[in-house]
Parts: structure tokens; sequence; C-alpha cells
């Protein structure tokens, strides 16, 4: 089955500041690849996703991620983080056999003013 | 109103106690999903449903039911609750298509066994 490793528990920023999140899957096959985030008490929004075709994908709320098959990765990023941006992000891979999806176990982001 | 909901969505339980946790959905998906999310785990998969006599187990079913009572509910039973079910719970759901579609999330259940 398919892993997910997000290697960062806890991450902090300036406001401002750029930011990237890392992730990296374990997939025999070419993944579905999600970034969703979760403010605290509320359920999961889909970020981007990346399904084929351009490997840089744009997302909401100014957010990117690029595909790298090479490295396993999946990352996101954002040039300019807003103090809003704080919040739990996943990464997540799906099987294009089935629609098992399986979770990074979250990176923790806090914004600093 | 929102597409996903969830009922309730706090609940304080006894160990060995009956619980059902209540999905209903107004997305008009066809495909219903049960998650449990721990601290430093992430978000992991308890059963799933392509349609209504569609049941699939995910990866940790054991102490865990379902049942699909229609198109737009999805309910999770937890038999008897032992305290290591304390966690919270997300339903969610997608559309039913050849391509792998994003799955939306209600709001959570968050369950304390006692």
């Amino acid at each position: 089955a398919q892993s997910v490793t997000q290697p960062d528990i806890h991450i902090t920023v300036s406001e401002g500041a750029s930011l990237e999140l890392r992730c990296n899957y374990s997939y025999g096959a070419t993944p579905y690849l999600f970034w969703y985030v979760q403010s605290p008490g509320q359920g999961l929004q889909l970020l981007l996703k990346y399904f084929s075709g351009d490997t840089l994908v744009q997302g909401i709320k100014g957010f990117e991620a690029e595909f790298k098959r090479s490295q396993s990765s999946f990352n996101l990023r954002k040039p300019s983080v807003h103090w809003s941006d704080a919040a739990e992000y996943f990464c997540a891979v799906g099987a294009r056999r089935n629609n098992d999806m399986r979770f990074g176990a979250g990176t923790r982001l806090t914004v600093k003013p | 109103d929102a597409d996903v909901t969830q009922t309730p969505r706090n609940r304080i339980t006894k160990t060995g106690k009956r619980i059902m946790l209540e999905c209903s959905q107004t997305k008009g998906h066809d495909r219903m999903y049960w998650y449990r999310q721990d601290p430093g785990l992430g978000l992991r998969l308890i059963y799933y449903s392509f349609d209504v006599k569609d049941i699939n187990k995910g990866e940790i079913s054991d102490g865990y039911s379902v049942s699909r009572q229609a198109q737009a509910k999805f309910s999770l039973s937890l038999e008897s609750a032992i305290p290591n079910q304390t966690a919270l719970y997300f339903c969610a759901t997608s559309e039913n298509d050849r391509i792998y579609n994003e799955q939306f999330f209600g709001p959570g259940t968050r369950l304390t066994v006692l």
C-alpha cells in the first residue's frame, strides 16, 4: 500500500517569509497527490492536487506544490506567509486503482508576527 | 448550510457503551468515508462506501461497523467503545467517477471514551 511521510512535525515562520512543507510518498506507480489544510476546530480543506501533466500545481490561497518523481516528493510552497495560514497541513497519496487514500501525520505551521 | 454534516460534534462516553456517529451530505455524492485522526498519525481510513450497497473495510476497521442508510447518510458505530477509540472522527464524500476525485470533509466529531 502507498504511504506518506511528512518529516516536519512543527514549523514556525515569520509573517511574510517564504514557506516550504515537505512531503515524501511511497507508491509503485504514478500516484494521485493532495495537500489539505486543517484550521483549528475545522475539517480538512483541499489546497491543491496532482493527477498528471504539469508537475507544478497551483492551488488556493497562494499555495503551490511541485511533483518530483525522481525524489518521490510533493512539497508545498508559499512565497509569503500570512498569519491566517497558521494551521495543520496534511499531504495525502491516493492509489489510482481504488479509493484508498493515505495521509501523512501532518505538519503544524505557526506564524510569528 | 454545510455540505457535509456530522452529529454529534462532541461526545463523551464510557467504556463498553455503544456509540453511533452520523454523517449526512447534500452534495449528491455516491462515495462516503469514515476516518479517524490521532495526533502524530494523521487520518486513517476506517470504512468507505461507493454506493448504498457497497461497503468496504479500510485500514483500521476492527472495532467499528458502518451502515449506509441512503445515498446521503453514512453512520459509524462503535459496538463496545474502548479508551483507545478516543479520537477525532471525520466523514468525507467524493463523486463516483473514473477519475480520482477530491474528498470533501465534514467538521469532525470529537469522541472521548473514559
